[in-house]
Formats: C-alpha cells, structure tokens, sequence
C-alpha cells in the first residue's frame, strides 16, 4: 500500500515563527497536494506540484510556500506563522488520473 | 457557490438502517472520488468512479454523468460507518471538495 507520511502530528508554534511541515510519499507519485482543512469549509488546496522543482498555487498560497526538491518529498513552509493559520494541514499524492493517498494531518496550533 | 456540494451536512441512523449520501457537481469531471474520514484519522480513498456503479462490501458508489450527481450507498449500517463522507471531484490533476457530510450510526 501506498504510504504517505507527515513528519507530525500536533505542533505548536508562536506567532511569527517559520514552520516547516514535511511530506513524505514512497510510491513514485509525480503530484503531490498540501490542503487545509477547517470546520465547514472543507478540504482547501494551498499548493501542488506535478513534478519535482514544480508547482502551482491553489485557491489560498498566501502565506505559504512550498519545496520539492526530491519526487518523493513535498514540504509546505509557513514563513511567519499567524494565528489564522491554526489548522489541519494534510498532504496527499496520487498518480496521473488516479486516486489520491493522504498523510495522517498535522494538526498545527499557532499561539 | 462550492463547486461540489454533498447533502445531507449531517446525518444520524440507527445501526441496520439504509443510508444514502448525495454530490451534486457543476464542472465537467475526469472522475469523481468518495472518501472516509474518521475522527482524528487520516482520510482514505473509497471509491473513483467515472461512470455506473461500483460496490464494495456494504457500500455502493452511483454517479450520473449526464446529471453530475453521485450517491454513496451504505446498506445495513454498524457504528463503525460512523466518520465523514467526502466528495471529491478530479479536472485533469487538481481535486475539489464538498464539505463533507458527517454520519453517525447509533447501536
């Protein structure tokens, strides 16, 4: 099966901080998503890549960017952390045209 | 308006009951995909579907193309079917969400 992994579960950083969440992928999936997800609005898209060095804003970059440096591994970075970015940050990767794998979710607490 | 939008928001059954979740969408689709949440889980892939019908176990995945509307099925329900149910509709490589609707199945 194919495993997606978020290097953790809960964090808590202080406003102003820069966090870094890292997603890891071990099946040779060139896209690779980072959504958050709030009560009552969904799953949103933040970024995504199709490819290693590649990637695409989705409905709502603003304060964050994203690194691929290597296929297997998607890195979303707060670069000053808000308290509005108080979320569950999951990560997913899928093949071209098939199903989409998640990570477990970084519940992520901004003080 | 959200692209894909799921009905009921929530929704509570006794265990043994039929249950029925609805996606409408309004875009053009490669494939629709229903997914299970469970609190605190992870999220995990159901079905894709592209057209007809798929089952697996007690649940059953319809989708209409020509009406972009889908069913999700679960047939004699058990507490364990408690988690929330997503929509999720595929446009070449980038995914978009209902908001999910969330079930609880009483013994």
């Amino acid at each position: 099966d194919v495993k997606v992994t978020q290097s953790s579960r809960y964090l808590v950083k202080r406003t102003g901080e820069k966090v870094f969440l890292e997603c890891v992928q071990d099946m040779d999936h060139e896209n690779m998503f980072w959504y958050r997800q709030d009560p009552g609005l969904g799953l949103r898209l933040i970024y995504f890549s199709y490819d290693v060095k590649m990637k695409e804003k989705g409905d709502i970059p603003e304060g964050y960017s994203v690194s691929r440096e290597k296929k297997e591994r998607f890195s979303l970075i707060l670069e000053s952390a808000s308290t509005n970015q108080t979320s569950m940050y999951l990560c997913a990767s899928s093949l071209s045209g098939e199903k989409l794998f998640f990570g477990s979710g970084t519940q992520l607490s901004v003080l | 308006k959200n692209e894909v939008e799921q009905s009921p928001q929530n929704l509570t059954a006794q265990e043994g009951e039929f249950i029925t979740i609805n996606c409408s969408y309004s875009v053009g689709i490669s494939a629709l995909h229903w997914l299970q949440q469970h609190p605190g889980g992870g999220i995990v892939s159901l079905f894709m579907l592209s057209s007809g019908k798929k089952k697996h176990g007690r649940l059953i995945a319809t989708i209409n193309i020509q009406e972009k509307h889908s069913s999700l099925h679960i047939t004699a329900s058990h507490p364990r079917d408690s988690a929330v149910y997503i929509c999720a509709v595929r446009r070449g490589n980038q995914f978009y969400f209902g908001t999910g609707t969330s079930l609880t199945v009483i013994p």
